[in-house]
């Protein structure tokens, strides 16, 4: 298994719900990644998480809360958003924090309404 | 403030051509250099690291890296019009004693390969 599976693939909410981002991968890799993209710019990092503890936050909004159930889950809760906050967000996965490059998930394509 | 620049084009090549996509890079303590390829509408995709001076090749892809002149580059031999995406370079953005696994990248550069 080489692929870094996101749930759902689209996601329309409105600014007072509570949703959460799903990703898995069964690639035994123990790093794992939340990037945030908007049209036609890179991705940004938002979130590290080295061996199921989280190494890197950059300074992203408590409106987004990341979570590692375990080495093959990574979750984004999302509560309280804004429409600015519409984007794709991207999951991905490396065998360790440095090196080698990630394995992208598909994206979950997210609107606040 | 650690960049990566490239050139956003549209860089447009005739099928068949080389095409030559450029990337630099501020941190003179990144280690790892990558290029990722992103169609429309759809995740980025990992086609070649290189992390030493020097050329690596892969099939239709060669990818320079001149650590001297903090400057990584991406050919694509052949161009086909399936090769037409935009191209991310990314660059850890590591500290130079360590890394973190952070990637920074590059605004990318959109690659049209006419039939």
């Amino acid at each position: 298994d080489t692929e870094v599976t996101q749930t759902p693939k689209h996601l329309v909410m409105g600014m007072t719900n509570k949703k959460s981002l799903k990703c898995e991968q069964h690639m035994g890799h123990r790093a794992m990644y939340w990037y945030k993209q908007k049209a036609k710019k890179p991705p940004e990092l938002m979130f590290v998480y080295s061996y199921e503890k989280l190494s890197i936050n950059e300074s992203v909004p408590s409106r987004f809360s990341p979570e590692c159930p375990n080495s093959s889950l990574l979750n984004l809760h999302l509560h309280a958003l804004q429409p600015e906050d519409s984007a794709l967000y991207l999951c991905a996965s490396s065998q360790e924090p440095f090196g080698y490059g990630y394995t992208f998930g598909s994206g979950t394509r997210l609107t606040v309404v | 403030q650690k960049e990566v620049e490239q050139n956003s084009g549209p860089l447009s090549v005739p099928e068949g051509a080389i095409a030559s996509l450029n990337c630099t890079y501020s941190d003179r303590g990144s280690q790892s250099f990558f290029w990722y390829r992103q169609y429309s509408g759809k995740s980025p995709e990992l086609i070649m690291f290189i992390y030493s001076n020097g050329d690596k090749e892969d099939g239709r892809f060669t990818a320079q890296l001149n650590k001297a002149s903090q400057y990584v580059s991406l050919l694509i031999r052949d161009s086909q019009p399936s090769d037409s995406a935009t191209y991310l370079c990314a660059v850890n953005g590591g500290d130079g004693s360590s890394n973190t696994g952070k990637l920074i990248f590059g605004q990318g550069t959109t690659l049209q390969v006419k039939p």
